[in-house]
């Protein structure tokens, strides 16, 4: 129940077009999104993230879609650039006791060509 | 304003030895977690500390240990190295008692048994 399942595994994207990476997770007591970026040589960074009150949330080119419903989330990259090439991971949280966790998923590879 | 800082950044040790790596918070931040990262699990949840106290640990065995200063600084340590543990290790550190809104990750220690 803890599991958060991310797809695709790796995406190739043109410059300029849209990337797109979904989420599914299955504990419904999770209740905070957030999904980071990670470049080669580094850890991962905080991109955006969203709470289950709200169904969308944009910053910059960034965009996180969430359906309570069907308890899936994605990630959307508009314009995509060659420097948002990196693993995105999505991840999942929530209080449990005293302390929550991160959850991640399995990561995306992302490359955009030029 | 200084980001978590992990040292080592690099680490070759032999099956069998232990080992200890550290990690310095961002200033003020008193939750500090760590995340292993390999290729085949992606990045696993360790443990996670807060005003010196472990709050939550993940599905590791008891060769994986970790503690917290009072200047909240940590460290985690592993006894008797096997082959898989080589992995990037991850601190992340947070301001906020709930400590998964808003981590910020060190660059990691790489740690390769041999």
């Amino acid at each position: 129940q803890q599991q958060v399942k991310q797809s695709p595994q790796s995406l190739i994207v043109q410059k300029g077009g849209i990337s797109i990476i979904n989420c599914a997770y299955e504990n419904t007591a999770f209740d905070y999104f957030p999904w980071y970026q990670q470049f080669p040589g580094k850890g991962p960074a905080l991109l955006i993230a969203i709470r289950p009150d709200v169904s969308e949330k944009k910053e910059g080119r960034f965009t996180i879609s969430f359906n309570k419903s069907a308890k899936q989330f994605s990630l959307h990259i508009m314009d995509s650039q060659p420097g948002d090439s990196a693993t995105y991971f999505c991840a999942a949280s929530g209080f449990s006791g005293t302390a929550s966790k991160l959850t991640f998923g399995t990561g995306t590879r992302l490359q955009v060509t030029l | 304003k200084a980001g978590v800082t992990q040292t080592p950044r690099y680490l070759i040790k032999t099956r069998g030895q232990q080992v200890t790596l550290s990690c310095s918070p961002i200033s003020g931040h008193r939750s500090v977690s760590w995340y292993q990262q390999t290729p085949g699990q992606g990045l696993q949840f360790l443990f996670e500390y807060f005003s010196e106290t472990q709050r939550n640990k993940g599905n590791f065995p008891g060769r994986f240990s970790g503690r917290q200063f009072s200047n909240s600084r940590s460290e985690m340590n592993v006894s008797t190295l096997e082959l898989g543990d080589s992995a990037l290790y991850l601190c992340a550190s947070s301001l906020s008692r709930e400590a998964n809104y808003g981590y910020t990750f060190g660059s990691g220690t790489r740690l390769t048994v041999v």
